[in-house]
């Protein structure tokens, strides 16, 4: 039973440009949520998508928007990056619905460096 | 709006010694309590929850939990250390009804020393 898949696991991009990250949630997930950990920080929620829908979202800029197709995966994309968006971008999955005593199941994430 | 203080942000201990890495925590609303464990170059584990009833929880690996509303805190103890116990923990907070959009503190480097 596959877990969280993310990719790629290392990406390096320059100031201005545009990046996209990918999920697979864990098999029988319906519910994707992303989280921007920056180095030496805990984990920031950015935005949750349930039926391809954003559903909840953080504190974070118009710049950051996402996409979940109907096989649950999910995306997160990056417009005109920043020096401050290098992080390690974590997807977590869950079921929508299921009580607290089901976690949430996180990949190993993504490490974006701007440069 | 919830927020974490997570008090330490390094905590060496040597091997076979006791630890406890303390969390704060501030809601206007009740919460749930998680602690997360992040191995290098790695996602997050679920170590234990807090949700109701005794407000002492076990977790994995040892580890377990006390929940105490009066101190807002939900601090982390394990009484015997392994080397493999060195990682970075993280104290997160959710509100009832929140849909699963944790909080999380800065997180607490333990290094277990031989």
């Amino acid at each position: 039973d596959a877990g969280v898949t993310q990719s790629p696991t290392h990406l390096i991009k320059t100031r201005g440009q545009q990046v996209t990250l990918r999920c697979s949630p864990k098999s029988g997930h319906d519910t994707v949520s992303w989280y921007q950990q920056a180095l030496g920080q805990g984990p920031q929620f950015i935005f949750q998508y349930y039926e391809e829908e954003e559903r909840q979202r953080g504190n974070f800029p118009d710049r950051f928007s996402g996409h979940q197709f109907p096989n649950y995966s999910s995306e997160l994309n990056v417009n005109a990056l920043l020096l401050g968006d290098s992080a390690l971008y974590l997807c977590a999955s869950s079921l929508r619905g299921s009580s607290y005593n089901s976690p949430l199941h996180f990949g190993n994430g993504t490490r974006l460096t701007v440069t | 709006a919830q927020s974490v203080t997570q008090l330490d942000s390094q905590v060496p201990v040597f091997e076979e010694a006791p630890v406890e890495l303390r969390c704060n925590y501030s809601s206007s609303v009740s919460v749930y309590l998680f602690w997360y464990v992040q191995y290098p170059n790695q996602g997050l584990q679920l170590l234990l929850k807090y949700l109701s009833g005794s407000t002492l929880v076990k977790g994995i690996n040892g580890f377990e939990a006390e929940f105490n509303k009066s101190q807002t805190s939900f601090h982390l103890r394990k009484p015997s250390v392994h080397i493999s116990d060195t990682a970075e923990y993280f104290c997160a907070v959710t509100a009832l009804g929140s849909a699963r959009q944790l909080t999380f503190g800065s997180g607490t480097q333990l290094t277990v020393l031989p």
